[in-house]
């Protein structure tokens, strides 16, 4: 258990579906993340949020739309997704006191399939 | 930009030393992270170097060598819990971790 909680675990979507992942976090952290997490491939940065606020969007589709109703809670919005967004996608959470990312706790994540 | 290299793979049996090496291009960066990830779970943290020079926990020890742009994840005593995925991750400058591929860990009986 780390302390981050996301839902569904898995999820299979047809490509005008649209779904919603999310995240919860009970560790007092001001800053969410959502990473996508590709077979073989480095963990990519997709979205951070610091008390709330949008601080970085990594050039990421508009299929993807992030929510932050909260510091504790945090969502993915998808519709219209491609075969090829089919990864698992990852919530985190950190500190934003000092060096936000030397220490990131990690959800289980999503495991999302487009067909 | 930033990018991180290491090994794909590595295999070893029970009770074996295993180095993990990173090797790294930015333009700043305030440290070096490793992260476990078993398979079908979340990531979890090791260790973090913000210094050249090695950190212990446990079996586990980190090293960074920022004249080098390098640094490792030593795994002592493996045992078959160890068999994971390990990443190594560039704590940069603007508070975001840029992540490696991972090196998955095979250990044998």
């Amino acid at each position: 258990e780390t302390g981050v909680t996301q839902t569904p675990r898995h999820l299979v979507m047809g490509m005008t579906n649209k779904k919603s992942l999310k995240c919860e976090q009970h560790l007092g952290h001001n800053a969410m993340y959502w990473y996508k997490q590709s077979a073989k491939k480095p963990l990519e940065l997709m979205f951070v949020y610091n008390f709330k606020e949008q601080t970085e969007n990594n050039s990421v589709p508009s299929r993807f739309s992030p929510e932050c109703p909260n510091s504790s809670h945090l969502f993915l919005h998808l519709h219209t997704l491609q075969p090829e967004d089919s990864a698992l996608y990852l919530c985190a959470s950190s500190t934003s006191e000092g060096n936000w990312a030397e220490k990131l706790f990690f959800g289980s994540g999503t495991q999302l399939s487009v067909l | 930009g930033q990018s991180l290299e290491q090994p794909s793979e590595v295999t070893a049996v029970e009770g074996a030393i295993v180095q993990i090496n990173c090797t790294y291009q930015t333009s700043g960066f305030y440290g070096l992270s490793w992260y476990q990830q078993h398979d079908g779970g979340a990531p979890t943290f090791l260790s973090y170097n913000a210094l050249d020079g090695l950190e212990e926990t446990g079996r586990f020890s980190s090293f960074l060598s920022r004249s080098d742009s390098y640094g490792y994840l030593l795994l002592q005593e493996l045992q078959m819990k160890d068999s994971a995925s390990y990443f190594c991750a560039l704590a940069r400058n603007d508070y975001k971790l840029s992540f490696g591929a991972g090196t998955t860990v095979t250990v044998r009986a």
